[in-house]
């Protein structure tokens, strides 16, 4: 079965600095990988997503992430935090049976 | 404008109640899926609908039921034998299979609270 692990809780980072949220997955075929981002009491929205092609994937927000067969990684990057990037951000992976599988979250705070 | 409107954003049930949580797309998508989400968890499926009157079970479908008999409705019923039912519900649709690239769009969420 698919999986996929968050290893950070929490992550403070000051505004202005850069920012990079680890991601790894477990499933033995291709796997269709996603970030999104949750603030508070609301729902999950898209920051990208990895289907195929190239491994560095944009996405809103300034947000990249890239894909790393190798490690089984798909660490989300941003190169200049903003006070308002602060929420949760979720990994997940599509695994069998067309389900997506996330991770347990990163609480991002932003330090002003 | 095009969406998922979940309702009622939250919700109070006393013990040994059911509840029902529900769940619109206008958004002309295939599959539906609920989430529940519990803090230092990450979201866990509960149940998924591919095409109207047929769904799967999730991870964790006990304590829960859902129907699927029209195509832009998925409401999800907490029983009265779901011992831990206080958190956050998502609800979400995609297109088509995921395997083609398509997305999953969630709603905003109901809070539900056993009191």
């Amino acid at each position: 079965a698919q999986s996929v692990t968050q290893p950070d809780i929490h992550i403070t980072v000051s505004e202005g600095a850069s920012l990079e949220l680890r991601c790894n997955y477990s499933y033995g075929a291709t796997p269709y990988l996603f970030w999104y981002v949750q603030s508070p009491g609301q729902g999950l929205q898209l920051l990208l997503k990895y289907f195929s092609g190239d491994t560095l994937v944009q996405g809103i927000k300034g947000f990249e992430a890239e894909f790393k067969r190798s490690q089984s990684s798909f660490n989300l990057r941003k190169p200049s935090v903003h006070w308002s990037d602060a929420a949760e951000y979720f990994c997940a992976v599509v695994g069998g049976g067309n389900k997506l599988t996330f991770g347990t979250g990163t609480q991002l705070k932003v330090e002003l | 404008d095009g969406g998922i409107t979940q309702s009622p954003k939250y919700l109070f049930r006393k013990e040994g109640q059911n509840v029902t949580l529900s769940c619109e797309q206008n958004l002309n998508h295939d599959a539906m899926y609920w989430y529940r989400q519990d803090p230092g968890q990450g979201l866990r499926l509960i149940y998924y609908s591919q095409i109207v009157n047929d769904f799967q079970k999730g991870d964790i479908a006990e304590g829960y039921s859902v129907s699927r008999e029209k195509k832009e409705s998925f409401p999800l019923t907490v029983t009265s034998a779901q011992k831990n039912p206080t958190a956050f519900y998502l609800c979400a649709s995609s297109s088509d299979s995921l395997y083609s690239g398509n997305t999953i769009y969630f709603g905003e969420g109901s809070w539900l609270t056993v009191v």
